[in-house]
């Protein structure tokens, strides 16, 4: 099976402009997770979609958003982007419960 | 809530042997290991159900006490290529519709020649 893909994998963007991420699961995985991951920090949970519901939230302002669709597929929205959204945003995906496949993130720059 | 990994750090030598810790203070179901070398992604590398003991590949296995919601991961004979970050990835609240999945924090790993 293929692996877990993210779309674009580099990113720069000027303050106060607005993202979208784009990640596709493996495929037959109804679970896709989103972290964030700035250079030496561990994994920060954005959020999780699960059969196109937001099963579970990290501790991030209403500025990161997402959604799943009807294929699984996830995108990640953040808006008015600040200096420090610069970071990985790694997504990772699972069958339903269990371990997590990581996509190979995107690296997002904000000047 | 997130789980606490221990050691933050270790610095062994090739050859040498480590053991990261993993401590959450919820009911677990299950505990996975990740690796994560320098500028990837992490890497899935085993999974821990209740009551099991799990080797990995290489020489890294791991155990899993859910008594103490602990769980450890034992490199063995360390190579150069077990240099990373760890992470324990920890399951709760299956089948009662609050589940979670979450991350330790994550514990960095250096093999020296």
């Amino acid at each position: 099976k293929a692996g877990v893909t993210q779309t674009p994998r580099y990113l720069i963007k000027t303050r106060g402009q607005q993202v979208t991420l784009s990640c596709s699961p493996i495929s037959g995985h109804r679970s896709v997770s989103w972290y964030q991951q700035t250079p030496g920090q561990g994994l920060q949970f954005l959020f999780e979609y699960f059969s196109e519901t937001q099963r579970n939230k990290g501790n991030f302002p209403g500025r990161f958003s997402g959604r799943q669709f009807s294929n699984s597929r996830s995108e990640m929205n953040v808006s008015t982007l600040e200096l420090g959204d610069s970071a990985l945003y790694l997504c990772a995906s699972s069958e339903a419960t269990g371990p997590q496949y990581f996509g190979p993130g995107t690296r997002l720059l904000v000047l | 809530q997130q789980p606490v990994q221990s050691p933050q750090a270790v610095i062994l030598r090739e050859g040498e042997d480590a053991v990261i810790n993993c401590s959450s203070s919820k009911a677990l179901y299950s505990v996975h290991w990740y690796r994560q070398k320098h500028g990837e992604a992490p890497i899935f590398l085993m999974i821990l159900l209740k009551g099991g003991e799990q080797k990995g590949h290489d020489k890294i296995s791991a155990s899993f006490n859910e008594k103490k919601q602990q769980s450890s991961l034992y490199l063995t004979a360390s190579q150069l290529s077990y240099s990373g970050t760890y992470f324990c990835g920890t399951e709760t609240g299956m089948g009662s519709g609050t589940y979670k999945y979450i991350f330790g924090t994550g514990t960095r790993l250096k093999v020296l020649a």
